[in-house]
């Protein structure tokens, strides 16, 4: 049964770079995709970004210019970071685990599960 | 990418049966059959428990159910029960990945 586990720093100054990092343990860490998912307080969810065994990454537009997603295939990891931050990015972090399907000859998740135990970053001066 | 459009609230009595709608455009819902449902309950990680549309993961009660008709998804719970309770977000594909506003489920 397939365990994600995340952990990284839960107080930033406005302007620092958010890091977090997200362990798989327990399946295949290639054949799918690596999702970020985010959760400001009492609201919905946003999808960040993924990444796949081989690097290759896939942006939301909206916070893409801000965003890095990399893996660490030898430890099955991959890692958020997220620059420049204000009080708006203040949110639960989730990492998930996405399944791949083609739709229309591009690669697309069908599902997100499961999802890691969430972080709480908040930024305030 | 707008958020799907969800209602803020449903609830329901023990028993019966309510529906949740997941409302997106001719870019989202009505172009891929990529809708998942996601159950969070507070303070808790999301749980898959609808994919492909209609689609049951293993684990996951023969009381939930999904379809979609035109650019609206739905969500129905059938024989509610107060485990139930929750926030229940829907997601779309899109070119990336869209998420509902939420509908907060109450058992009466």
């Amino acid at each position: 049964q397939v365990q994600l586990q995340q952990w990284g720093a839960g107080l930033l100054k406005p302007s620092e770079t958010l890091s977090l990092t997200c362990a798989v343990y327990g399946g295949s860490f290639s054949g799918y995709y690596w999702s970020w998912i985010r959760q400001p307080p009492g609201k919905g969810l946003e999808w960040i970004g993924e990444i796949n065994h081989s690097g290759s990454t896939n942006y939301n537009p909206s916070l893409k210019s801000r965003v890095t997603i990399s893996v660490d295939t030898s430890k099955n990891q991959f890692s958020l970071k997220l620059s420049s931050v204000t009080a708006a990015d203040t949110a639960v972090y989730y990492c998930a685990r996405a399944a791949i399907t083609m739709v229309r000859g591009v690669i697309a998740a069908n599902w997100f599960d499961p999802w890691g135990q969430g972080t709480l970053v908040t930024v305030s001066s | 990418q707008s958020a799907l459009t969800q209602p803020a609230s449903v609830s329901g009595s023990p028993g019966q049966s309510i529906t949740i709608s997941c409302t997106g455009t001719s870019s989202d819902v009505g172009s891929y059959n990529l809708v998942s449902w996601y159950q969070q309950h507070p303070g808790k990680a999301p749980k898959l428990m609808i994919y492909e549309g209609s689609k049951r993961p293993s684990g996951v009660s023969n009381r939930f159910s999904g379809s979609k008709s035109g650019n609206t998804a739905s969500l129905t719970i059938s024989g509610l029960q107060a485990e139930d309770e929750a926030d229940y977000y829907c997601c779309s594909y899109a070119g990336v990945y869209v998420f509902g506003t939420g509908t907060k489920v109450t058992v009466l």
